[in-house]
């Protein structure tokens, strides 16, 4: 059974970094692309950053490009998400999700995790 | 960025009918290898989303063939063909084949009439 475990939230001020976590479980991790996508509070998705197989292709949303970091250690079935200089807007359920599609492409969003919140306040 | 719109955004059905959602591209979601990448998820309360179709209309594994997806180019449809109770939730179509981003459609609201 494919499984995706966040951790890492949190409450943090503004201005604050926090790193997720996200353990997978159930298939072969090294060789899928993985990605982070946000909820606020009562919104909708947003998509924030991609990694693929290598790890060496790793893209992000405008709205985090320069103060989010993607990462993984495939050796820990584990993919991170560093984030930095958080604001209020920054405040959601952070969701791990893979795409299945394998060749540094993007085809779809198959398997989700529970998520894990934080809360940027003062 | 693709922006997806997706009509109408709350939905109220009686137990047993039918429902569909409608989801407008702002650019045609054929990709360069020829597939289109567009698909839809449901979140039901408390809970993230699950993905129900992808490519249009693959009912993905476990989905009940109630769930169906249709379209082409920029106009799509997911169709329930017999409400039932736990299908209440939000709904999202989203596409892949214009990536970078992904991006998502509004979401439209199922309640039960």
């Amino acid at each position: 059974e494919v499984q995706l475990v966040e951790s890492g939230g949190g409450l943090v001020r503004p201005g604050g970094s926090l790193r997720l976590a996200c353990v997978a479980s159930g298939f072969t991790f090294s060789i899928y692309e993985m990605n982070w996508v946000r909820q606020a509070p009562g919104k909708g998705l947003e998509w924030l950053s991609y990694i693929n197989p290598a790890g060496n292709l790793r893209l992000y949303a405008d709205s985090v490009e320069g103060r989010f970091t993607v990462s993984r250690d495939d050796a820990k079935n584990s993919v991170y998400l560093q984030m930095s200089s958080l604001t209020e807007d920054d405040t959601a359920v952070y969701y791990c999700v893979r795409d299945p599609d394998g060749t540094s492409a993007a085809v779809f969003l198959d398997y989700w995790g529970l998520g894990t919140l934080v809360t940027v306040s003062p | 960025d693709v922006v997806l719109t997706q009509t109408p955004l709350s939905l109220r059905v009686t137990l047993g009918q039918p429902a569909s959602i409608s989801c407008r591209s702002s650019q045609r979601l054929v990709h360069f290898d020829g597939n289109t990448y567009l698909s839809w998820l449901q979140q039901r309360p408390g809970q993230p989303p699950r993905l129900l179709v992808h490519k249009i209309s693959q009912r993905f594994s476990g989905v009940p063939d109630r769930f169906s997806g249709s379209g082409a180019g920029t106009d799509f449809t997911l169709t329930i063909s017999r409400v039932e109770a736990e299908d209440v939730g939000v709904y999202y179509c989203m596409q892949a084949s214009q990536f970078p981003p992904y991006t998502f459609g509004q979401g439209t609201k199922l309640e039960i009439k």
